[in-house]
């Protein structure tokens, strides 16, 4: 089983430069996920779709946009990549709703800004 | 959301099982018991959740207490794979609580041969 697929799983950017961080979940979720986290960190919410057709900001938005393609896709973009981009980005899904069902997570897109 | 507490570290020997304390005095009655772990370089790994009752599935076991203000993970043959930082989470069964989910510093688990 798939789960939750990240494509790319590394990426050297420079500053000012633009990329899309893909993210697939073959599981049916509703609810999709966009976090960093930073060496020796916890993780910290960018944005999250509670279904499809809607998007909220999490913690740290800044910089970022998110698109819900469509149930299966949530893509994470950074319009003007900045050093303080440079992080681990964990895509995450789950049922969604009002249950109980955990998260679960890909394994995460290295990105790194210079 | 109730915030939890866990130790930072801890080593376990290979084959013995594990038991990783949490405590989170001020959860409420419709908040559920998550853990996850997080071996170097991967992302977050589910391994199990409870609200009330203790439950065990093919990866550990976890006990929560009467009073649910602390519960305990436990991994029953620890392998040296199971190294990996543990996060206790406690969280209600909502999609906006969800979206609010933090992970904290977690336990690091250090498996030893």
């Amino acid at each position: 089983n798939a789960g939750v697929t990240q494509t790319p799983k590394f990426q050297v950017l420079k500053t000012g430069q633009s990329m899309t961080l893909q993210c697939a979940q073959d599981m049916n979720h509703n609810s999709m996920y966009w976090y960093r986290q930073d060496p020796g960190m916890g993780l910290r919410l960018i944005y999250y779709s509670a279904s499809e057709g809607t998007t909220d900001k999490g913690e740290v938005p800044n910089g970022y946009n998110v698109s819900r393609l469509n149930k299966r896709e949530f893509s994470l973009r950074l319009e003007s990549a900045a050093p303080s981009q440079t992080s681990v980005y964990f895509c995450a899904s789950r049922t969604g709703g009002n249950g109980n069902q955990p998260q679960h997570f890909g394994d995460g897109t290295r990105l790194s800004i210079l | 959301d109730a915030k939890t507490t866990q130790p930072p570290s801890m080593d376990c020997a290979e084959g013995r099982a594990a038991n990783l304390p949490c405590n989170h005095s001020t959860i409420s009655g419709n908040e559920y018991v998550y853990w996850y772990r997080q071996i170097h370089s991967q992302g977050p790994q589910y391994i199990i959740h409870g609200l009330k009752n203790n439950e065990t599935n093919e990866m550990a076991s976890l006990i929560i207490t009467e009073d649910r203000k602390s519960s305990t993970l436990i991994l029953p043959h620890a392998t040296l794979r199971d190294t990996a930082v543990y996060y206790c989470i406690v969280r209600a069964s909502t999609t906006d609580s969800w979206g609010k989910l933090q992970f904290g510093a977690g336990t690091q688990v250090v498996v030893t041969p």
